[in-house]
């Protein structure tokens, strides 16, 4: 069964620094992985979504990179601001069923 | 254009009592998923539903939880005597064509809370 761990499950930096969030998977086997974000009381949002033949995406201030032999991934979120805080979600799949983290909660500090 | 949306937002249902929830996915997509979203569990597959071939219900926790997509578009989960262990955000997603490499797109859940 494919597990999906994220470190820190909590993230908390000023306004302007550079954000680090990690996942890793057990089961190299994927053919994507997907990067969401999660505001309270809300559904996902997708920010990236990875083949599993890509190295990294890039959207943004966002970039995610995918090692898959090493079962990892890290979002870099570049010069934070206040409206990322949310908690971050990395999931992957090889069918359609997505395997999720528990997720990283960010709070960025004005 | 209009998202995935889900009704209701919130329901509260006493034990053992019947609920429905539905999920309205994004026009044209033809794939829909259901997930939990738990405090103990995390997020998880529940269901996934693609045109006309018929439904992967393997992560459905028990007989009490049934599904149905009517005419390809909106879907109803039903959860039977409900139980306290029930309670959490259940999440629709739709995506355009299924498969491994489609982007799911999230509603914004409905959150049961059984007492």
């Amino acid at each position: 069964k494919q597990e999906v761990t994220q470190i820190p499950a909590a993230l908390s930096v000023p306004e302007g620094e550079n954000l680090v969030l990690n996942c890793s998977f057990t089961d190299s086997a994927i053919y994507n992985l997907q990067w969401f974000r999660q505001d309270p009381g809300k559904g996902l949002t997708s920010l990236l979504l990875i083949q599993s033949s890509q190295r990294e995406q890039t959207s943004g201030r966002l970039n995610a990179s995918l090692d898959k032999s090493s079962g990892r991934s890290t979002l870099y979120i570049a010069a934070s601001q206040p409206g990322d805080s949310a908690t971050y979600l990395c999931a992957v799949s090889r069918d359609y069923k997505l395997s999720f983290g528990a997720g990283t909660t960010v709070t960025v500090r004005a | 254009g209009a998202g995935v949306s889900q009704s209701p937002s919130n329901k509260v249902t006493e034990k053992g009592k019947d609920v429905e929830l539905r999920c309205d996915p994004i026009s044209g997509h033809t794939a829909l998923y259901w997930y939990r979203q738990s405090l103990g569990q995390g997020l998880e597959f529940l269901i996934y539903f693609q045109g006309n071939s018929a439904p992967d219900k393997s992560g459905l926790p028990s007989d009490r939880f049934s599904a149905e997509r009517t005419g390809g578009s909106v879907s109803t989960l039903t959860i039977q005597r409900t139980q306290q262990e029930d309670s959490a955000v259940y999440l629709c997603a739709s995506s355009l064509l299924g498969g491994q490499v489609d982007t799911q797109y999230f509603g914004p859940g409905t959150r049961l809370t059984v007492l």
